[in-house]
């Protein structure tokens, strides 16, 4: 199984909502990561997960709360969003290596009212 | 942050043509890989090639680097219109990865 993937494919939420992404690879791969890509952007890191911690934290506002619950397994806690967070969110794995292909999912497309 | 700058930012050309997309890049580097995107949807990695090899290919792919330059090129050769989507390169180390800006590549029928 060489998939990522990520539900909801759609989400739309208000600013007081709370929400959750999640993600999932069965490829046996020890690091997971989060991007948001906004239109016709490239893909900017948020997140890196390695072994189940967090390693890379790109600065990123608190109202994103990564959690890795275990090494299939990521999640992006939302809450208090703003318009503008409104974008595409990637997850996508790796091994933990110097030379590392990543598996990308197909994302989630958010739209914050 | 972004890492790299690519150019063109958009290409358009016909089926059956060649299409070179270049890559640079700003710091050290242990790898430099290439994405395509399709409109909205996930990234699918292509091609990786590593800071001591100089060219590397695969099927229609042909990727370079000069690290000297800090630069890359990817090659798509017969070019179809299946591969009109946008090409990232992507620098990093370890688990850092790092996107440039893209280009747009549109492949005419």
């Amino acid at each position: 199984d060489t998939e990522v993937t990520q539900t909801p494919k759609h989400l739309v939420m208000g600013m007081t909502n709370k929400k959750s992404l999640k993600c999932e690879q069965h490829m046996g791969h020890r690091a997971m990561y989060w991007y948001k890509q906004k239109a016709k952007k490239p893909p900017e890191l948020m997140f890196v997960y390695s072994y189940e911690k967090l390693s890379i934290n790109e600065s990123v506002p608190s109202r994103f709360s990564p959690e890795c619950p275990n090494s299939s397994l990521l999640n992006l806690h939302l809450h208090a969003l703003q318009p503008e967070d409104s974008a595409l969110y990637l997850c996508a794995s790796s091994r933990l290596a110097a030379y590392n292909e990543q598996f990308f999912g197909p994302g989630t497309r958010l739209t914050v009212l | 942050s972004q890492q790299g700058e690519e150019d063109p930012q958009a290409l358009s050309i016909q089926e059956g043509e060649n299409a070179t997309m270049n890559c640079r890049y700003k710091t050290s580097i242990n790898n430099l890989q290439w994405y395509r995107q399709n409109s909205g949807r996930g990234l699918v990695h292509l091609i990786l090639i590593r800071s001591n090899e100089r060219e590397k290919h695969s099927g229609r792919l042909r990727v370079t680097l000069d690290t000297s330059k800090k630069s890359s090129s990817l090659l798509i050769t017969a070019s179809r219109a299946a591969d009109t989507a946008s090409y990232f390169c992507a620098t990093g180390n370890n688990n850092d990865m790092r996107f440039g800006a893209g280009t747009r590549l549109t492949v005419k029928p």
